[in-house]
């Protein structure tokens, strides 16, 4: 059956650095890939959607990832600001279904 | 420009009672999905609609849930009898398209508490 696994543990990052979330897939081939950004008490917001044949993706701090040979999106956010702190879900996507991550907690400390 | 609105944003209520949680999409949506969410089990879709069309239920858990959509405005997702297990988080999300570039947008949840 599909799976989807994001990093095991809460990342804490220092205010300034790059942050990197993983999204690992097995099982499934998916066309698209989005993140969403989730914040305590609402529902996840769309970040960035990546396609299977597009290597890397840009918005302003954020980038992302897709390689489809190692079944994997890395998610970046470079000069990482307190207010990035939020859970950060991954969604690989097919043609049949949309199947969300566990979530990725990431705190920036300042 | 309004976003999906869910009510009630917090419900709890005793075991056997009767819940519906109600979702209003973005407007020109032709998708709506209804998803519950809790710490063991993540973000599950539940059912999603397509032009108030039923199409993919096979995430509702059991009979004692049910989901409509008698307009392109208004659905609703109703558990009975309610059970202490589906204390969860229920989002009600709407799309321009299913499973395609295009993203989901969603509501803000409804907490939903069964004691």
């Amino acid at each position: 059956s599909q799976k989807i696994e994001q990093n095991s543990e809460a990342l804490n990052i220092q205010e300034g650095k790059t942050a990197t979330l993983t999204c690992n897939y097995t099982n499934y081939s998916p066309a698209y890939l989005q993140w969403y950004r989730q914040d305590p008490g609402r529902g996840p917001v769309f970040l960035l959607l990546i396609r299977e044949n597009e290597k890397e993706k840009r918005k302003e701090r954020l980038k992302v990832t897709f390689d489809t040979t190692l079944k994997q999106s890395l998610f970046h956010i470079t000069a990482s600001q307190p207010a990035d702190s939020a859970t950060y879900l991954c969604a690989p996507n097919s043609y049949d279904k949309v199947i969300f991550g566990p979530g990725t907690s990431l705190s920036v400390i300042p | 420009d309004a976003g999906v609105i869910q009510s009630p944003r917090h419900e709890v209520t005793e075991m056997g009672q009767e819940v519906t949680l109600r979702c209003k999409p973005i407007s020109g949506h032709d998708y709506l999905f209804w998803y519950r969410q809790t710490m063991m089990r993540g973000l599950e879709l539940l059912i999603y609609f397509n032009n108030n069309v039923p199409i993919d239920d096979s995430g509702m858990p059991e009979d004692r849930f049910s989901a409509k959509m008698p307009n392109a405005s208004f659905s609703t997702l109703k558990i009975q009898p309610s059970e202490p297990r589906d204390s969860a988080v229920y989002f009600c999300a709407s799309s321009p398209q299913a499973y395609s570039n295009q993203p989901q947008h969603f509501g803000d949840g409804t907490r939903l508490s069964i004691l």
